[in-house]
């Protein structure tokens, strides 16, 4: 069965400074990676995807996230952090082995971004 | 535009009651696939479907019932058999095979309160 963690419930880090949400995933077989954002009572946005290729992948808003096979690890990062990054942050994992789309989701990383 | 609509944004329902939250998109996307979520446990998947017609249980779909009689829409009832259904559900959809896999987009989520 595929799963998704999360470690930190929130992250704080000071405007301007580099940061990261970290997240780490189990499948059978080889993964597709999500990072997803939401805004209070709204929908969640994506962000940015992992399917091949690349390690390092380049998404929306200035943010990248770095697959790691051995450390099974998709971490989300930012060079400098802004005020209008504070959000909840979701990451996801979809099987490749699987047949069906079953995609499944991380607790979630809240990120304050301080002023 | 284009886009996932999902209503009614907030529902008071007696316990006890079924409840029906509608999901509509004009994206064309195969798949939909609804969400449950609660504070600090993220997103959950209930149900999702790849195609018209069929539909597969998630983690968590115990007391929920859906139906994907056409390929716009993805209603779920939330039966009286759901012990606990306060919560906020979100719906998706996405294109579905290879790299299209995994980019959900999402409607802006009903709030369904149970007195």
């Amino acid at each position: 069965a595929q799963s998704v963690a999360q470690p930190e419930d929130q992250v704080n880090v000071a405007e301007g400074n580099p940061l990261t949400v970290k997240c780490t995933y189990s499948v059978s077989g080889n993964p597709y990676l999500f990072w997803y954002v939401q805004y209070p009572n709204r929908g969640l946005q994506f962000l940015l995807k992992y399917i091949t290729g690349d390690n390092l992948v380049k998404g929306s808003y200035g943010f990248e996230a770095e697959f790691n096979k051995s450390q099974t690890s998709f971490h989300l990062k930012k060079p400098s952090a802004l005020v209008s990054d504070s959000a909840l942050y979701f990451c996801a994992v979809r099987d490749r082995g699987n047949r069906d789309d079953k995609i499944i989701f991380g607790k979630g990383t809240r990120l304050h971004i301080l002023p | 535009d284009g886009g996932i609509t999902q209503s009614p944004k907030y529902l008071f329902r007696k316990e006890g009651q079924n409840v029906t939250l509608s999901c509509e998109q004009n994206l064309n996307h195969d798949a939909m696939y609804w969400y449950r979520q609660d504070p600090g446990q993220g997103l959950r998947l209930i149900y999702y479907s790849q195609i018209v017609n069929d539909f597969q249980k998630g983690d968590i779909a115990e007391g929920y019932s859906v139906s994907r009689e056409k390929k716009e829409s993805f209603p779920l009832t939330v039966t009286s058999a759901q012990k606990n259904p306060t919560a906020f559900y979100l719906c998706a959809s996405s294109k579905t095979g290879g790299a299209n896999t995994g980019e959900l987009f999402f409607g802006e989520g009903s709030r369904l309160t149970v007195l």
